[in-house]
């Protein structure tokens, strides 16, 4: 079974900190993929990763940046938290770029 | 903008019954289809994939798919309590696209 751990299940943090998500995978995906969760918006994509060092944006990166130095795992950073940054952040792995998503167990970010 | 819509429900079944839970899509490229399950709390869990016209069929689930209609169905069968979960469609658009596009999710709820 594919295995996507995510470091933090709840993290709460203060405006204008900045914030380190942890995705680590043991499939050798070559794709990892960071959204976010909100209710009554669904899940929305905020950047991913084909390669190693690789990144592109999704479609709501501001705010975000990513860091992809191992294969196996995929960092998503908050520069400076803001209150409307306050989500449910779900990682996943696939092993093609438009395959089936094999996601983490979340991590609820709060942001005071 | 590639959309993916479904009623947000909630749909109530009772025990026993067949659950049919409905998807269309905007984008006539589409190639890839998923159903994802999510309970309460938890991080989306794959149960269907499909990716040409008809039927597939895994234990109590059937997905259906219509290109020409530009819809996507799942059927749950012999519907159980512990089917009650927010049932989310997933597609990618393909011609390179990455990741998958979500829709906002059914609530379904067996009832005992």
């Amino acid at each position: 079974d594919v295995k996507v751990t995510q470091s933090s299940r709840y993290l709460v943090k203060r405006t204008g900190e900045k914030v380190f998500l942890e995705c680590v995978q043991d499939m050798d995906h070559e794709n990892m993929f960071w959204y976010r969760q909100d209710p009554g918006l669904g899940l929305r994509l905020i950047y991913f990763s084909y390669d190693v060092k690789m990144k592109e944006k999704g479609d709501i990166p501001e705010g975000y940046s990513v860091s992809r130095e191992k294969k196996e795992r995929f960092s998503l950073i908050l520069e400076s938290a803001s209150t409307n940054q306050t989500s449910m952040y779900l990682c996943a792995s696939s092993p093609t770029r438009a395959g089936a998503l094999h996601f983490g167990n979340g991590t609820r970010l709060t942001v005071t | 903008q590639k959309e993916v819509e479904q009623n947000s429900g909630p749909l109530s079944v009772p025990e026993g019954a067949i659950a049919s839970l409905n998807c269309t899509y905007s984008d006539r490229g589409s190639q890839s289809f998923f159903w994802y399950r999510q309970y309460s709390g938890k991080s989306p869990e794959l149960i269907m994939s499909i990716y040409s016209n008809g039927d597939k069929e895994d234990g109590r689930f059937t997905a259906q798919l219509n290109k020409a209609s530009q819809y996507v169905s799942l059927l749950i069968r012999d519907s159980q309590p512990s089917d009650s979960a927010t049932y989310l469609c997933a597609v990618n658009s393909g011609g390179g696209a990455d990741g998958l596009t979500f829709g906002k999710g059914t609530h379904l709820i067996i009832q005992p």
